[in-house]
């Protein structure tokens, strides 16, 4: 079945410092990815919507300057948080959907960020 | 604009005791249903969907899911439960019409304890 890599799975990193995170689809091309966050205890929040080729699309209340999303092919995507600070500390998880209307969605496996 | 509600936040059961968990949505327009389960520091695994056809859907798990339009509800039921299934289990929502974009809304989520 379909699979979507997603790394690092932890990443400490200082305040005030960028964090790449990365999303691929393995098995299959993947137009439209997702960005989810979750806090502890929570849903998960939908904060944008990756379409490859174009800019992202980003849901209210979300800040685009800071998390800073590339859909550079049809199989990567990237999520980097900019000057990250203690509050951005949280597990985020991307999702990819399949091409040919086939409306499979599939979760890589999340990645925890801690910001000290 | 789609929303969902997880009725219970947490649901205690015995092992082997049958269990269910509700879910109920709101929308204007038709939907695909889904529900997925989260085990600690991982990412989503489907459950089981509702696309279209039959609305009771069954995975290889022993869930069941039905879907009734008129109550706007997608029940999660197992018959008898193993300590296995203790997780986080989420409803989803999308959009099925023609501008599908594959964007999920998720339910708050309900953590199934089972013990022994």
């Amino acid at each position: 079945g379909a699979v979507v890599s997603q790394h690092p799975s932890r990443v400490i990193c200082k305040s005030g410092t960028s964090v790449k995170i990365e999303c691929r689809s393995l098995d299959f091309q993947a137009t439209t990815m997702f960005w989810y966050r979750q806090f502890p205890k929570q849903s998960l929040m939908l904060m944008a919507t990756s379409n490859e080729g174009s800019k992202a699309t980003y849901e209210q209340g979300v800040e685009k300057d800071k998390f800073l999303i590339n859909h550079a092919s049809l199989t990567l995507s990237t999520l980097t948080v900019t000057s990250a600070h203690p509050e951005d500390s949280s597990f985020y998880i991307c999702s990819a959907s399949e091409t040919g209307g086939n409306y499979g969605y599939t979760f890589g496996s999340g990645t925890r960020l801690t910001v000290v | 604009a789609q929303s969902v509600t997880q009725l219970d936040s947490q649901v205690p059961v015995f092992e082997e005791a049958p269990v269910e968990l509700r879910c109920n949505y709101s929308s204007s327009v038709s939907v695909y249903l889904f529900w997925y389960v989260q085990y600690p520091n991982q990412g989503l695994q489907l459950l089981l969907k509702y696309l279209s056809g039959s609305t009771l859907v069954k995975s290889i798990n022993g869930f069941e899911a039905e879907f009734n339009k008129s109550q706007t509800s997608f029940h999660l039921r197992k018959p008898s439960v193993h300590i296995s299934d203790t997780a986080e289990y989420f409803c989803a929502v999308s959009d099925s019409g023609s501008g599908n974009t594959g964007k999920l809304i998720f339910g708050q989520g309900t953590t199934l304890q089972v013990k022994p």
